[in-house]
């Protein structure tokens, strides 16, 4: 079955700094790659998503990059606010409607 | 966006009694829901697949007795954690999945926490 490594499991960034989370697949049937921010005691909330027909994809401060020739898959996170601070899962799936398969987590803190 | 919700958001049970959480999706119809579990500071894992109509799938090492789910309608699922132990305590989440069209998207509920005492 599908494995999804991720690093670092922690990360500081100063507040205006970038924020890189590394990811990693191995089913090569996968298709789909959605990133999703956790608060305390909430659960999963997505922030952005890939499909592997992209190599990378923008939404305001956060981006994704995919390269499917090596199953590897980032997080870029631009212009670091307090309020980025949260647990990030990266996650595959072969496609949307099914079962997704997270990483480990990173707790992402920003420093004042 | 869409919403699931989940009840109760946290209880607290003794050792040896059951316990039924509920997932709704508000405003869709999912055929499928997923069941996770997450243990604190650690990652969401896949406990079953669950399907309209039909028995769930389990995911390896996860004991479908002990862990009942019923999907009886299109917007309700539910886990029941049956005679359970203190080492069942952790955060229960659901996802539902909305077709609309060509989009497909998971939604997840906030989560249930769950302390066996």
């Amino acid at each position: 079955g599908e494995n999804v490594e991720q690093h670092p499991s922690t990360l500081s960034v100063q507040e205006g700094d970038s924020a890189v989370i590394k990811c990693t697949y191995s089913d090569s049937a996968s298709n789909y790659f959605p990133w999703y921010k956790q608060e305390l005691g909430k659960g999963p909330q997505l922030i952005i998503d890939i499909r592997s027909n992209v190599g990378e994809k923008k939404d305001q401060r956060i981006a994704v990059t995919l390269n499917k020739t090596a199953k590897h898959f980032s997080l870029h996170i631009t212009e670091t606010q307090p309020e980025d601070s949260a647990v990030y899962f990266c996650a595959a799936s072969i496609d949307r409607d099914d079962k997704i398969i997270f990483g480990k987590g990173t707790r992402l803190h920003i420093l004042p | 966006g869409a919403v699931v919700s989940q009840h109760p958001s946290w209880v607290i049970c003794k050792s040896g009694t059951s316990v039924k959480i509920e997932c709704r999706s508000l405003d869709f119809q999912a055929t499928t829901m997923f069941w996770y579990r997450q243990f604190p500071k650690q990652s969401l894992m896949l406990m079953a697949t669950s399907n309209e109509g039909s028995k769930a799938t389990y995911e390896q090492g996860v004991e479908k007795d002990k862990f009942l789910i019923n999907h009886a309608s299109l917007t309700l699922s539910t886990l029941t954690v049956t005679s359970a132990h203190p080492e069942d305590s952790s955060f229960y989440i659901c996802s539902a999945i909305r077709s609309v069209s060509r989009d497909t998207e998971a939604f997840f509920g906030q989560g249930t926490r769950l302390t066996v005492v």
